[in-house]
């Protein structure tokens, strides 16, 4: 079946420093991939998605790139800021499938310190 | 915005009794869902629903009921409740494949 295996547990980082959280995935179809950040107290929402076209998706200084070669879309930003701690879940939905469920990786918390 | 709303927000139930939380969208998603979250297991999908009347079991189903009345509610039944299920409970709505699921703002379940 689908699976995500993602960077998890707890991540801290300094102020100013690059963010990277690894996701890898298996998939018997072409999935789409997503990352949702929940900050405290809140629901999950969406951060971004991967497109079709294989253009890079960007939201809030975030990015991420598709591989299908490698199977991974790792989510990065090139600098740390204190309102990025929250909670990521990378997540895939399976396009030849059924396409309508959601397989969510463990979930990674970032904490970013001064 | 898409808007997903759910009652209650926190809830104290005892073992063995019946709980029903309920989840209402006004996005006119076809797709709905129940998912729980634990630390160090994220969410996990309980129950879906694809519209009126049909619901689909998820990864996690054991312990759980589902009951869509209709397109914009969506409720999760525990008939016998265990302090397993203490968690965190989140719905969504959505319409699948590449298209985001809207999350609703969570109940707190505590059963004692």
């Amino acid at each position: 079946g689908d699976s995500v295996t993602q960077t998890e547990g707890l991540v801290t980082l300094t102020e100013g420093l690059p963010v990277m959280l690894n996701c890898t995935y298996q998939s018997t179809y072409s999935p789409f991939l997503f990352w949702y950040v929940q900050h405290l107290n809140e629901a999950p929402k969406l951060l971004l998605k991967s497109f079709t076209d294989n253009k890079r998706p960007e939201h809030q200084g975030f990015h991420a790139t598709l591989h299908k070669s490698s199977s991974s879309f790792h989510l990065q930003k090139s600098s740390a800021q204190l309102s990025d701690s929250a909670l990521y879940y990378c997540a895939l939905s399976d396009e030849g499938g059924t396409g309508s469920k959601l397989s969510f990786g463990k979930g990674a918390k970032l904490t970013v310190s001064p | 915005e898409a808007a997903v709303t759910q009652s209650p927000r926190n809830k104290v139930a005892v073992t063995g009794g019946k709980v029903t939380l309920s989840c209402n969208q006004t996005n006119n998603h076809n797709n709905m869902y129940w998912y729980r979250q634990d630390t160090g297991h994220g969410l996990r999908l309980i129950h879906y629903s694809y519209g009126a009347g049909s619901t689909e079991k998820g990864d996690i189903p054991d312990g759980y009921k589902a009951s869509r009345p209709s397109q914009e509610n969506f409720s999760l039944i525990l008939e016998l409740a265990t302090p397993s299920q203490t968690s965190v409970y989140f719905c969504a709505s959505g319409t699948g494949g590449q298209d985001t699921q809207y999350f609703g703002p969570g109940t707190r379940l505590l059963v004692l």
